[in-house]
């Protein structure tokens, strides 16, 4: 079983719908991070979260640290929405990051 | 301030030879960590450097290795190549060790191993 678990793997939705791609985690962690890459290549650092919930414009990241599981939420999606989320942890015992498998976000105009 | 480079942006080599990736991290950021991304493994943690120190090694081979200079910029080295080394090779820096502080990518070196 990986450390790091994303679902679903392949989202298609139709622009101005709402998002939610899950994360859960097993091992204790520090600060869990989400990840946008297009393709091409590119990784864009979203949040970086310990606790709570953020939100920066149409995005919103929370994660309960009990339940070990984190979402990452996108308010009326657009299609450069497109990419791959890319859900990664940094755990307690050190300062490497370990990575979801990602999910292909497809938003169709 | 300049994002995070990376230095060459594709590379080709054959088997059996070695190759040296560069990556400059933003001005002011000491961390500096190398990740490898393949179709079938996804994102991995090579190595994390800071302050010219390697802090902290994910489980590659020794053929894997890196080093940083006093001006923070970083070489990963690979020798002995392998078709299975053909990845995307990523870097990303930091101002403080580790992920707990936010992490800048840089554009990545894609390396084709033939």
């Amino acid at each position: 079983k990986n450390e790091v678990e994303q679902s679903p793997q392949n989202l298609t939705a139709q622009e101005g719908e709402f998002i939610t791609i899950n994360c859960s985690y097993s091992v204790g962690i520090s600060a869990l991070h989400w990840l946008q890459q297009h393709p091409g290549g590119g990784i864009v650092s979203l949040f970086m979260l310990s606790s709570g919930k953020k939100k920066h414009g149409r995005l919103i990241a929370t994660i309960n640290i009990q339940e070990k599981h984190s979402s990452l939420h996108i308010t009326a999606s657009h299609p450069r929405d497109s990419a791959v989320y890319i859900c990664a942890v940094e755990e307690t015992s050190g300062s490497r990051l370990t990575f979801g498998e990602g999910t292909q976000l497809t938003v169709n105009p | 301030k300049a994002g995070v480079t990376q230095t060459p942006r594709y590379l080709i080599k054959t088997r059996g030879q070695q190759v040296t990736l560069s990556c400059s991290p933003i001005s002011g950021h000491r961390s500096v960590s190398w990740y490898q991304q393949t179709p079938g493994q996804g994102l991995q943690f090579l190595f994390e450097y800071f302050s010219e120190t390697q802090r902290n090694k994910g489980n590659f081979p020794g053929r894997f290795s890196g080093r940083q200079f006093s001006n923070s910029r970083s070489e990963m080295n690979v020798s002995t190549l392998e078709l299975g080394d053909s990845a995307l090779y990523l870097c990303a820096s930091s101002s403080g060790q580790g992920g707990v502080y936010e992490q800048y990518f840089g554009p990545g070196t894609r390396l084709t191993v033939t």
